[in-house]
């Protein structure tokens, strides 16, 4: 089973800054596998990322991914008040899936 | 609109079971495979359980082999978890989730808004 670490645990930031969120797995993955989320308290997780740099559908252009084999990022460019949440990032391998254990962006 | 609606959840002692339900409307389920996704209190995300769309393929995390059940009834759009040999340690809020045109490499594009199973005596 492939392992995903994501740092750092938790991210204070302030509105406008630059948010750079790491995501490393214990073995390669596809890109094409790799999946960021953002949650936020109450909610259901939402798609951001897929293939590891594909926008989903109505996510704004500030969230970027990146990244291959064992190591991919998320991107927030410019933070905005909405952006402060709880970001999993998930991989696909053998019919399986693993999410990492997330990371939390709070304000600073 | 796609939306997936949760049912079923709820208390139960340990040893007991439980039937979750999804509804899907706006889209039909039948050409995508489907997963069940948990997320104990204030933990993070667990897949459980995937189907593929004919129900060809069916797989499971450890946690839950050999006592979850998934399933679906393409006719009805809806997916089904069958809980039995429930554990303090299956609480948590069960999500359905649908990949969607996304690919089968997201566990998730559609998500319903999770309902609560607690196990607990």
């Amino acid at each position: 089973e492939i392992v995903l670490t994501q740092s750092p645990g938790t991210l204070s930031l302030s509105p406008g800054e630059r948010a750079t969120l790491s995501c490393r797995a214990s073995q390669s993955v596809s890109s094409s596998y790799l999946a960021w989320y953002q949650q936020k308290p109450g909610q259901a997780p939402r798609l951001l990322i897929y293939g590891a740099s594909s926008r989903a559908t109505g996510i704004p252009d500030r969230f970027s991914g990146s990244g291959s084999g064992t190591d991919f990022t998320l991107t927030i460019s410019r933070l905005e008040p909405e952006d402060f949440a709880v970001y999993y990032c998930q991989q696909y391998s053998n019919a399986l899936y693993t999410f990492g254990q997330g990371t939390k962006l709070e304000i600073k | 609109e796609v939306q997936l609606a949760e049912s079923g959840g709820g208390l139960v002692k340990p040893g007991g079971s439980l039937r979750l339900s999804c509804a899907a409307s706006g889209f039909t389920i039948s050409i995508y495979s489907m997963n069940w996704v948990r997320q104990a209190p204030g933990k993070g995300l667990e897949w459980v359980s995937s189907i593929s769309s004919s129900s060809s393929y069916i797989y499971y995390a450890d946690s839950v082999k050999g006592r979850f059940t998934i399933s679906r009834d393409n006719a009805k759009n809806s997916l089904y978890l069958q809980m039995n040999s429930l554990r303090a340690e299956d609480t948590a809020v069960y999500y359905c989730a649908s990949p969607g045109p996304r690919g089968i490499a997201v566990a998730g594009n559609s998500w319903g808004q999770g309902t609560l199973v607690t196990v607990s005596s």
